[in-house]
């Protein structure tokens, strides 16, 4: 069964500290991982998929980056309105396009 | 382009009653997901439809949930008769697959069974 796991739970941040999300995932056969952002009241934004190990994407101050059992997202110089719940979620490559969502890092970044 | 609507946004109800949720997913899109928020369970997948067509609905709690996709830009997910652990974030997302396996989301309808 494809797991994934999202620590920590919850992070707090000044702003301009920079900081990792981490997913760590196990799944027979990746076919993608995704990083979506939710904030509260809607639905996920995707962000992210990464295919490959050694694969890096980035956006503004985020970057994800891939290996062969974990992703990390990077968040660097992070501003207020960073402030959201990230989810990692994986594809598995006998899966057609089911995702298997982590329960998120809930992250907050003080003025 | 418009992205994935949902409605109701927000939805009370008392046990026993008939829920129906509602999706228009983004054109050109041909695969169509729903899921099911709580806080305890996460995100899970509850069935997905490509072409119209149900896939896989493995994930559908019992029997008092269907769901159907009468044609490309229209889906929706029933519960008969609806019960207080019903209650929780439903959302569509709808994917370009092939073209691409990212799946984007609606902004979800609230469900409260009271």
């Amino acid at each position: 069964e494809d797991q994934v796991t999202q620590s920590p739970e919850a992070l707090r941040l000044q702003e301009g500290e920079s900081s990792s999300l981490n997913c760590s995932y196990t799944v027979s056969g990746l076919r993608g991982l995704f990083w979506y952002r939710q904030d509260p009241g809607k639905g996920p934004e995707f962000l992210f998929t990464l295919y490959s190990a050694g694969e890096e994407k980035e956006k503004e101050r985020l970057k994800a980056t891939l290996t062969k059992k974990e992703s990390f997202l990077h968040i660097t110089a992070p501003k207020p309105e960073d402030s959201a719940t990230y989810l990692c979620a994986v594809q598995a490559a006998g899966s057609a396009r089911q995702l298997t969502f982590g329960s998120g890092t809930q992250l907050t970044v003080l003025p | 382009d418009a992205g994935v609507i949902q409605s109701p946004r927000h939805e009370v109800t008392e046990m026993g009653q008939e829920v129906t949720l509602r999706c228009k997913p983004i054109s050109g899109h041909n695969s169509l997901f729903w899921y099911r928020q709580t806080m305890m369970r996460g995100l899970e997948l509850l069935i997905y439809f490509n072409n119209n067509v149900p896939i896989d609905d493995s994930g559908m709690p019992e029997d008092r949930f269907s769901a159907k996709m009468p044609n490309a830009s229209f889906s929706t997910l029933k519960i008969q008769p609806s019960e207080p652990r019903d209650s929780a974030v439903y959302f569509c997302a709808s994917s370009p697959w092939p073209s691409a396996n990212e799946q984007f989301f609606g902004p979800g309808t609230r469900l409260t069974v009271l």
